[in-house]
């Protein structure tokens, strides 16, 4: 059980262009998500929190027109990377936080991450 | 959020426990400790978490000192899989948020 995927697991694009990464709990529903992003050598950066139909809270320093974060479902949540140039690119991982009341509500689970590489 | 000290790498040999230590002098009442690896080039695998007693799963033990400022995380037969950098956060109330930190690089030796 708590399995938390990501799509794609790697992507490459060319400055300029836009990059939707998704992340989805498999088998729970998650009412927050949070997104990392991890450089090389480096530990992982918390970027945002996402709560299911609200407004992500974006850490300080992150681009919240940069990085638009969309919890539609409690199952899904994705993160656009928009006019990405090669300075964005990295390692960017998801987790899930269970609902109230399930075994899940105190542990937050990974998905693989997403390895972007802007040209 | 409190912060977590950890020693920057371990060696552990094949077969024996590895021990990690985590010291968090900082930590609330209301905040858990946990523990998460990091294998490289994938995403951080829970391992195991607690507040105040000793907790066991089929991965590791936990070992919470009873003023909670410091744990163990022990892996009782290390394999060369265990190789991975081990993160021990402190996290709890509103928020939820896990911070990380640079955590410790477990090397088990064949």
């Amino acid at each position: 059980g708590a399995v938390v995927s990501q799509h794609p697991s790697w992507v490459i694009c060319k400055s300029g262009t836009s990059v939707k990464i998704e992340c989805r709990s498999l088998d729970f529903q998650a009412t927050t998500m949070f997104w990392y992003r991890q450089f090389p050598k480096q530990s992982l950066m918390l970027m945002a929190t996402s709560n299911e139909g609200s407004k992500a809270t974006y850490e300080q320093g992150v681009e919240k027109d940069k990085f638009l974060i969309n919890h539609a479902s409690l199952t899904l949540s994705t993160l656009t990377v928009t006019s990405a140039h090669p300075e964005d690119s990295s390692f960017y991982i998801c987790s899930a936080y269970g609902t109230s009341g399930s075994w899940y509500q105190e542990t937050q689970y990974f998905g693989p991450g997403t390895r972007l590489l802007v040209l | 959020d409190a912060k977590t000290t950890q020693p920057t790498s371990m060696d552990c040999a094949e077969g024996r426990a590895a021990n990690l230590p985590c010291n968090h002098s900082t930590i609330s009442g209301n905040e858990y400790v946990y523990w998460y690896r990091q294998i490289h080039s994938q995403g951080p695998q829970y391992i195991i978490h607690g507040l105040k007693n000793n907790e066991t799963n089929e991965m590791a033990s936990l070992i919470i000192t009873e003023d909670r400022k410091s744990s163990t995380l022990i892996l009782p037969h290390a394999t060369l899989r265990d190789t991975a950098v081990y993160y021990c956060i402190v996290a709890g109330g509103a928020t939820n948020k896990l911070i990380f930190g640079t955590g410790t690089l477990l090397a088990v030796q064949p």
